[in-house]
This record gives structure tokens, C-alpha cells and sequence, in this order.
């Protein structure tokens, strides 16, 4: 069974530039998670999707942050315009239905770098 | 506040020998609580998955433990290898919204 994919792996932009990050779920899962994860800290939870449709996004920023899941599969997240602190891997994770013990399946994460 | 604090922060031991990482949290309502894996460069996998009623459960060498009544839980690492070395994030759910720890950093030296 594939994983859940994500590119770029790594990204290095100016502040106020733009960047796209896209991520393919594992076949067949419902649910599907935003993160963003600060060196030395545990990922927070940006946007989370059932289906195509957005169950969470109380901590995105949404003056910069976008994302959108056609179709109930893959994903984009956006952020234009970018900061400095907004330096951070992204990662993206799909679980089957979104219930409480549902195991969430990681990506390897896009590194983002502003400079 | 809904809370999940990790210690120690970070932990280097030798090749072969036992360890204890620590999570403590304050999350209400609880419904469960996971560990996950994470190695440099790669997203997390989860470990192992605990609900209120269990107190023990092993997957190979990784043994958690989970004192509901004192929120309290404990991933033991038996005959640490090398590929040990990976940060260890606790995460809480309490109804719908997970809440993650900052992770303890362990290196497993030879």
C-alpha cells in the first residue's frame, strides 16, 4: 500500500514570496490533515478535511494560509505572503475515517525555508 | 488549558540499555492516547494507541503504560538500538481535537 506522498520535499523562498505544497492521501481515506511543525516542537494542526469538505481550521491563517481538497483527494496548501517564522516542515496526513482511534498516516513533510 | 508536556526534552543513552520517556497532560475529556515515532526527515508513525480502560500495551520492544487517574503516561524502550534514535511525540485526544507534546529527543549511541 503507497503512503501518503508529498512535494515538494523541500522548498526555499524570499519573505512575501508565495509557495504551494501538494500531498496525495493513502487511497481511500476519508480524512485528511494539515500540519505545521516548528523545529524542536509537535505539529500543530493547520486544517483538517473529511471528505472535501473542511472540519477544522481554527488555527490556520487564514490572512495568508489557503487549502483545498478536490474531488475528496488530493491537496493543496498555499501561503502567500510568506513570513520568517512561517519557516517550518509541512506536513500532511490522511486517516481512514476520522474517528477517534483511527491511526493517522504521516508524508515525509515539505521542509520550508524564508529567508 | 488542554496540555501534554514531555520529559525529558531530550536523552542520550548507550546502545542496549533501557529507557523511560515521560508524558504528562491535562486534556479533558480524554479519549485516548498515542505515541508516535517520528526519525529525522520523516513524518511520525504511530507506536501504539491507548484507551482509558488500558494500563499496559507492548508492541516489541516499546511498552507504554497509562495512569488514567493521575494523566499520566510512560513509553519504555527495552534494549535500546541504534534506530531508536528518533524524537517521541505524545498526543492526546480529547473528543475530536488532538493535542500533541513537543516530543523527547532520544539518541542511542554505540
Amino acid at each position: 500500500e503507497a503512503g501518503v506522498a508529498q512535494s515538494p520535499r523541500y522548498k526555499i523562498i524570499e519573505k512575501r514570496q508565495s509557495v504551494a505544497f501538494w500531498c496525495n492521501p493513502i487511497s481511500g481515506h476519508a480524512t485528511l490533515y494539515w500540519y505545521q511543525q516548528i523545529l524542536g516542537q509537535g505539529p500543530k494542526l493547520l486544517i483538517q478535511f473529511q471528505n472535501n469538505g473542511v472540519v477544522d481550521d481554527s488555527q490556520l491563517p487564514k490572512d495568508r494560509f489557503s487549502a483545498e481538497r478536490l474531488k475528496g483527494v488530493d491537496s493543496t496548501l498555499k501561503i502567500q505572503p510568506a513570513k520568517l517564522e512561517d519557516s517550518a516542515v509541512y506536513l500532511c496526513a490522511s486517516s481512514p475515517t476520522g474517528s477517534g482511534t483511527d491511526t493517522q498516516y504521516f508524508g515525509p513533510g515539505t521542509r520550508l525555508t524564508v529567508l | 488549558k488542554n496540555q501534554v508536556e514531555q520529559s525529558p526534552q531530550s536523552l542520550i543513552i548507550l546502545e542496549g540499555k533501557n529507557c523511560t520517556l515521560q508524558c504528562n497532560y491535562t486534556v479533558s475529556p480524554f479519549s485516548n492516547l498515542r505515541w508516535y515515532k517520528q526519525d529525522t526527515g520523516r513524518g511520525p508513525v504511530s507506536l501504539t494507541i491507548m484507551t482509558f480502560s488500558e494500563n499496559t500495551k507492548s508492541n516489541g520492544r516499546y511498552t507504554a503504560t497509562l495512569d488514567a487517574d493521575t494523566k499520566q503516561s510512560s513509553l519504555h524502550i527495552t534494549a535500546s538500538q541504534l534506530s531508536d534514535s528518533a524524537s517521541y511525540i505524545c498526543v492526546v485526544r480529547s473528543s475530536y481535537k488532538l493535542i500533541f507534546g513537543s516530543g523527547t529527543r532520544l539518541l542511542v549511541r554505540p
